[in-house]
């Protein structure tokens, strides 16, 4: 089975710290995503990538940065966290650099206050 | 502009109905469609996919039909169970061509089963 972890289910954070999410996962998988999840909104794509040290933009990439040294771990930074960033984070890996059937991790609730 | 739509934001069906949720993509280079499923604070699950070389995918109790000409796909459950209320989610992604952008997805459709 396709384990994806996410190191913190709730976090509070305060405006303006930095703040580091992390994935891992332990199928040797070649992609992993991170998305957020809004009411209403779906699930948005924030940053990928489709190898160590690769990383490509989503469609909403502004206010974070991604960082992946070693292919089971990619981490979403967000530099200067504000109040528009509270929300559910998603994780996600895929086997291959075609798209194929994403895993995801349980989710981290990250509220900023 | 959205290029996976679920234009029903919940669906309520009795036990033991069939529930049907609906999808509609814009982007006709979409070639391989999923359904997750998701429950409050936990991740989505991985519930069905769908090749555009098919129109019709079957496992158990889901089936999905794709209708190409009309870019338009169905999540069908049957019979509906109280653990099947959750939110499901509609994706699609263009799986020829080398390219690892992600998923793109439907905003969610929450089914609600009553017993």
């Amino acid at each position: 089975d396709v384990k994806v972890t996410q190191s913190s289910r709730y976090l509070v954070k305060r405006t303006g710290e930095k703040v580091f999410l992390e994935c891992v996962q332990d199928m040797d998988h070649e992609n992993m995503f991170w998305y957020r999840q809004d009411p209403g909104l779906g699930l948005r794509l924030i940053y990928f990538s489709y190898d160590v040290k690769m990383k490509e933009k989503g469609d909403i990439p502004e206010g974070y940065s991604v960082s992946r040294e070693k292919k089971e771990r990619f981490s979403l930074i967000l530099e200067s966290a504000s109040t528009n960033q509270t929300s559910m984070y998603l994780c996600a890996s895929s086997f291959s650099r075609v798209a194929d059937t994403q895993y995801f991790g349980p989710g981290t609730r990250l509220t900023v206050l | 502009d959205q290029q996976v739509k679920q234009n029903s934001p919940s669906l309520s069906v009795q036990e033991g109905r069939i529930s049907i949720l609906n999808c509609d993509y814009t982007n006709s280079m979409f070639d391989y469609f999923l359904w997750y499923k998701k429950y409050p604070a936990e991740g989505p699950t991985f519930l069905i996919s769908i090749s555009s070389i098919k129109d019709k995918n079957e496992d158990g109790r889901f089936t999905v039909f794709l209708n190409k000409s009309a870019k338009h796909l169905s999540l069908h459950i049957v019979p509906s169970q109280p653990g099947d209320s959750a939110v499901y989610f509609c994706a699609a992604s263009v799986r020829t061509g080398g390219g690892a952008d992600g998923l793109t997805f439907g905003k969610g459709t929450h089914l609600i089963i009553q017993p």
